[in-house]
């Protein structure tokens, strides 16, 4: 079982461009979520979907796009890299109890760590 | 601001001590989750608690949620070099939708 994948691993951006990280779940859930981590400051929420069609914004999404077509994909899209988002970005995943996804295990992919010059 | 706080930081130990880490919410927390994130590696879930006091034991590691349900602890007896990582508390907020709330993470060092 694969869990999450995301791609790349790593990247380095110059300022201005654009760029998508990729995320893959293969286990069914509905819920998945974009994090970036910066040192002291934990993991902050971007963006999130709580199924097909639907996304929603968190913390911290100026800059970022996010679309979510099928229940296995949440891609995450920097616009016009800054480097301010130089950072690590976690996507994360969980399925839906009887009320909610905030209260299952969250799955975490190995990360993409994102340099901007 | 950041509404979930960790402290501290950052905490040396020498193996064989123990660990504490305090998990702090501005707001009511539904739940409380711990992940345990291994250098260069994600977060992997430890544990949830939902009731307010609530106490959870894995082995070494003891969990408490507060009886407010606004802040949390991890404790670890007796570290070990494998217990090396940061440790994250999350949690929903009271009238915080389907988000879950990370804290700022408390990264252990444990030394020989």
């Amino acid at each position: 079982n694969a869990g999450v994948t995301q791609t790349p691993k790593f990247q380095v951006l110059k300022t201005g461009q654009s760029m998508t990280l990729q995320c893959a779940q293969d286990m069914n859930h509905e819920y998945m979520s974009w994090y970036r981590q910066d040192p002291g400051m934990g993991l902050r929420l971007i963006h999130y979907s709580v199924g097909a069609g639907i996304t929603d914004q968190g913390e911290v999404p100026n800059g970022y796009n996010v679309s979510r077509s099928t229940t296995e994909d949440f891609p995450l899209r920097l616009l016009s890299a800054a480097p301010s988002q130089t950072s690590v970005y976690f996507c994360a995943s969980s399925y839906a109890s009887g009320t909610g996804f905030w209260n299952t295990e969250a799955f975490f992919g190995q990360g993409t760590r994102l340099t901007v010059v | 601001g950041q509404q979930v706080m960790q402290i501290p930081q950052y905490q040396h130990v020498q193996e064989g001590e123990d660990f504490t880490t305090y998990c702090n919410s501005s707001t009511t927390l539904s739940n409380i989750q711990w992940y345990k994130q291994r250098p260069g590696g994600h977060p992997v879930f430890l544990i949830q608690l939902v009731k307010s006091g609530e106490v959870k034991k894995q082995k070494r590691l003891t969990f408490q949620f507060g009886e407010a349900k606004k802040n949390s602890s991890l404790h670890i007896t007796a570290t070990q070099t494998t217990d090396v990582g940061t440790y994250f508390c999350a949690g929903r907020l009271t009238g915080g939708g389907n988000k879950l709330t990370f804290g700022t993470g408390t990264q252990l060092k444990v030394e020989l």
